[in-house]
């Protein structure tokens, strides 16, 4: 079945560091693919997405490049800031099960000053 | 728009009794989703439901679990009875069928079964 896997956390980094969150995906049509964002206390936030290969998605300074032959959605930035501390989840929809979305475990980031 | 509205925000309730998380989708989305997020499972999807119509209950945990969509404006979870381990935050996400759209989440219920 589709499914996701994103690498797992926590990650820590100092501020301004680079990021990358893995993230790869099973699926046997064309999905859609999501970064989303998590802060405490609060739901789930589309952080950025991409509907076909090597499209890329792009947001706040985020990117993540739809790259099927590696199957893969990996999350990056360049220079990392407190604010960025959050849970990121990779997901995954529209492939071939209608619009049911798949998401990843998420990971944990947190940014020191 | 409003977004997805969840309510209530927060729930304490005492083991046994019955709890009821409502949802009022976004205005002309078609596809909602109930998700339950613990720190030990992470994000789990309990049900989804397309035009009103239960399509995949298999993340239910069990017969005290049930979910309805009466109208496209409308969706509660009901658990009864409610066990501490049902404490929990639990998610409704919208979404419209066939664009390749995001699924939109509300701000999450809370619940806490003592």
């Amino acid at each position: 079945g589709d499914s996701v896997t994103q690498m797992e956390g926590p990650v820590t980094l100092s501020e301004e560091a680079f990021l990358t969150i893995n993230c790869t995906y099973t699926a046997t049509g064309y999905p859609s693919l999501f970064w989303y964002v998590q802060y405490p206390g609060e739901g789930l936030q589309l952080l950025l997405k991409a509907t076909k290969a090597d499209d890329k998605g792009s947001n706040k300074g985020f990117e993540a490049t739809y790259r099927k032959e590696t199957t893969s959605f990996h999350l990056e930035k360049g220079s990392v800031q407190v604010s960025d501390s959050a849970v990121y989840f990779c997901a995954l929809s529209g492939a071939n099960t209608g619009n049911q979305f798949y998401f990843g475990t998420g990971t944990s980031l947190t940014v020191i000053p | 728009d409003a977004g997805v509205i969840q309510s209530p925000r927060h729930e304490v309730t005492e083991m046994g009794q019955e709890v009821t998380l409502r949802c009022k989708p976004i205005s002309g989305h078609n596809s909602l989703f109930w998700y339950r997020q613990t720190m030990m499972r992470g994000l789990e999807l309990l049900i989804y439901f397309n035009n009103n119509v239960p399509i995949d209950d298999s993340g239910m945990p069990e017969d005290r679990f049930s979910a309805k969509m009466p109208n496209a404006s409308f969706s509660t979870l009901k658990i009864q009875p409610s066990e501490p381990r049902d404490s929990a935050v639990y998610f409704c996400a919208s979404s419209r069928e066939g664009d390749r759209s995001e699924a939109f989440f509300g701000q999450g219920t809370r619940l806490t079964v003592v």
